[in-house]
């Protein structure tokens, strides 16, 4: 097992079109994390699954985004509709249950950089 | 709310000790940590401390975490230039879900 993958790397779309991001964690690993980090900010959680179900959305996942994780495996996350604010890397991570502190068993994917034009 | 806060930017030269700062508001976290974003990589888990703790030393990191200030510090001892990248403190919810509050990262400018 290679770690966390996300694909694409980055992506370059124009403003209203939708894009789709994928994210493939460990494969042992129950718990799948999406954050959105801008630039010169630090990662912001969006949300959150244990196995299939989405437990944790944060308010800034807008209506137009949406995250699955079919079969608790691998997960997608969707926007509708960007937005120039939308650019920023998107970053992936899973980490197991029952892991013990102090991280958890975390592990970041590399991102994807989405731009939008 | 939950909060974290660092400085924007550090330079130290090559041999000389960084010492990388971070505020948070959050009294019942557990775990604190510090985290590495190079250009282009992912998150690189350095260390971590325990709420309990006020020191750690792991090889050339030491974190130091004043509770009753909600300060902490990493010192990173003989800065090479290897060690430039944007340096994350963050703090664990203690919802359940175990996602991370980091701060805005501190760009560390090493000089040769």
């Amino acid at each position: 097992d290679t770690g966390v993958s996300q694909d694409p790397r980055h992506k370059i779309t124009k403003r209203g079109q939708n894009v789709t991001f994928r994210c493939d964690p460990i494969s042992e690993h129950n718990r799948l994390y999406w954050y959105r980090q801008t630039l010169g900010q630090g990662p912001e959680f969006l949300t959150y699954f244990q196995n299939e179900a989405q437990l944790e959305k944060s308010r800034l996942l807008s209506d137009r985004f949406s995250a699955e994780r079919p079969k608790g495996s691998f997960s997608t996350l969707e926007i509708q509709r960007t937005e120039q604010g939308d650019s920023a890397m998107y970053l992936c991570a899973s980490s197991s249950v029952p892991d013990s502190p102090p991280n958890y068993g975390y592990t970041f994917g590399s991102g994807t950089r989405l731009t939008v034009v | 709310g939950e909060d974290v806060e660092q400085s924007l930017f550090l330079s130290v030269r090559e041999g000389d000790s960084s010492v990388i700062n971070c505020t948070y508001t959050d009294s019942s976290s557990t775990y604190l940590y510090w985290y590495k974003q190079e250009p282009g990589a992912g998150l690189q888990l350095l260390t971590y401390i325990f709420s309990n703790m006020d020191m750690k030393q792991d090889q050339r990191l030491t974190v130091l975490l004043n509770k009753k200030d909600k300060h902490l510090s990493l010192r990173i001892a003989d800065t090479q230039t290897g060690d430039s990248a944007i340096y994350f403190c963050a703090e664990t919810s203690t919802s359940g879900t175990y996602k991370y509050i980091f701060g805005t990262g501190t760009r560390l400018k090493v000089l040769a």
